[in-house]
């Protein structure tokens, strides 16, 4: 079974632009959340979707946001970026959504790791 | 609010030694669960063990295995038999039992010496 895939891996961006993130799950998972890592916040839960709908959110402003498709693909979208954006962002995708329990296995995919200048 | 401790920054370990790795964590929840997660440097992270708040068992995996002391409130990894492949970051992260992500702690990256 393929893992979770994350494109592109690598990206430079401007501070003002914005940029789109993808993240495919692994096949049958319903559930994927996004994940932000820097070195001074440490990692970060942004949030998650399942079946197509944003089922939490962590304390990010509004300039991040997300969806998922039909496929349980989903994308993650920063507009007006920020040089403090700049971040290892790592997607997750689980069989349940993350309200199903204390147990809740993710899995991670490689990650995207954006810079902004 | 949640949070998560792991006070050791980094550490050296010669090969073959065990290795414990500190985690504590603070919750008013009855209901949560405690992951363990290596980081190799290629970024990935590796689900390695989990424990429940209600396991009255210590949880293993392989050379895993997870120190649960509740009312201490610390879930301390304990890697038996150090190999170099262990040298990573580590992670140890938290989940209550509502609509919540993970809430991870800083890390603790290890190093294993020939």
């Amino acid at each position: 079974k393929a893992g979770v895939t994350q494109t592109p891996r690598y990206l430079i961006k401007t501070r003002g632009q914005q940029v789109t993130l993808s993240c495919s799950p692994i096949s049958g998972h319903r559930s994927v959340s996004w994940y932000q890592q820097t070195p001074g916040q440490g990692l970060q839960f942004l949030f998650e979707y399942f079946s197509e709908t944003q089922r939490n959110k962590g304390n990010f402003p509004g300039r991040f946001s997300g969806r998922q498709f039909s496929n349980s693909r989903s994308e993650m979208n920063v507009s007006t970026l920020e040089l403090g954006d700049s971040a290892l962002y790592l997607c997750a995708s689980s069989s349940r959504p993350t309200s199903g329990g204390a147990y809740n296995e993710q899995f991670f995919g490689p990650g995207t790791r954006l810079t902004v200048l | 609010a949640q949070k998560i401790t792991q006070t050791q920054p980094g550490m050296f370990v010669q090969e073959k030694e065990a290795v414990t790795l500190d985690c504590t964590y603070d919750t008013s929840d009855p209901s949560y669960g405690l992951f363990w997660y290596k980081q190799p440097s290629s970024g990935e992270m590796i689900f390695l063990i989990y424990q429940g708040s209600y396991d009255q068992q210590n949880a293993t995996e392989g050379r895993y295995s997870l120190n649960f002391q509740k009312a201490r409130k610390s879930a301390n990894l304990v890697i038996s038999a150090s190999q170099l492949g262990d040298s990573a970051m580590y992670f140890c992260a938290m989940k209550r039992g509502g609509a919540d992500g993970l809430t991870f702690g800083k890390g603790t990256h290890l190093i294993i010496q020939p």
